[in-house]
């Protein structure tokens, strides 16, 4: 089974900060995911990777393969990133998740 | 807008009772999933399933089973209700190499 680290557990930075979560995780897979979830329970995919890196809008996510480890990065952040972050690897569907890093992005 | 849908965002039920959770996807995704969140520990598979009648167990079955008779719909049965399976339970769809689709929740209350 999985384990899944994610780091920090928390995290508040002022608006317009560079933001970045990891995710650390133990053993082989074949896809890690990125999701945020906004208070009230809402979840949305935010990256599905297997190598390299994907950039969508203000968001960066990275993974390194050999390292077992992937980072998510925020640009310019803004009080709207203001989530959870979580983290989900595994071999197939049945995935692993982290128990998340809770951002605030203070105005 | 593409969505997935779950039947009650919020609901009470008693221990011993029979609970249904409903889950409907309007994208023709083969596969749907079932989790459920408690504080500390994320999110925990408890059933998936890839195609219509097929259906896996995940992580944490016990208590639960599933039905999925229709390819948009995918059921969460609670035989008999105990407090601890008072939690949030969300319902998600992919499909092959795409991200996931969530719904939006339901918190469970069992008293």
């Amino acid at each position: 089974k999985n384990e899944v680290e994610q780091s920090p557990q928390n995290l508040t930075a002022q608006e317009g900060e560079f933001i970045t979560i990891n995710c650390s995780y133990s053993v082989g897979i074949s896809a890690l995911h990125w999701l945020q979830q906004h208070p009230g329970g809402g979840i949305v995919s935010l990256f599905m990777l297997s190598s390299g890196k994907k950039k969508h809008g203000r968001l960066i996510a990275t993974i390194n393969i050999q390292e077992k480890h992937s980072s998510l990065h925020i640009t310019a952040s803004h009080p709207r990133d203001s989530a959870v972050y979580i983290c989900a690897v595994g071999p197939n569907e049945k995935l692993t998740f982290g128990t998340g890093t809770r951002l605030t992005i203070i105005p | 807008d593409v969505k997935v849908t779950q039947s009650s965002r919020y609901l009470v039920k008693r221990t011993g009772e029979k609970v249904f959770l409903e889950c409907v996807q309007d994208m023709d995704h083969e596969n749907m999933f079932w989790y459920r969140q408690d504080p500390g520990l994320g999110l925990r598979l408890i059933y998936f399933s890839y195609d219509v009648k097929m259906k896996e167990k995940g992580d944490i079955p016990e208590g639960y089973s599933v039905s999925r008779e229709k390819k948009e719909r995918f059921s969460l049965i609670l035989e008999s209700a105990s407090t601890n399976q008072t939690s949030m339970y969300l319902c998600a769809s992919r499909t092959g190499g795409f991200g996931y689709t969530f719904g939006s929740g339901t918190r469970l209350t069992v008293v």
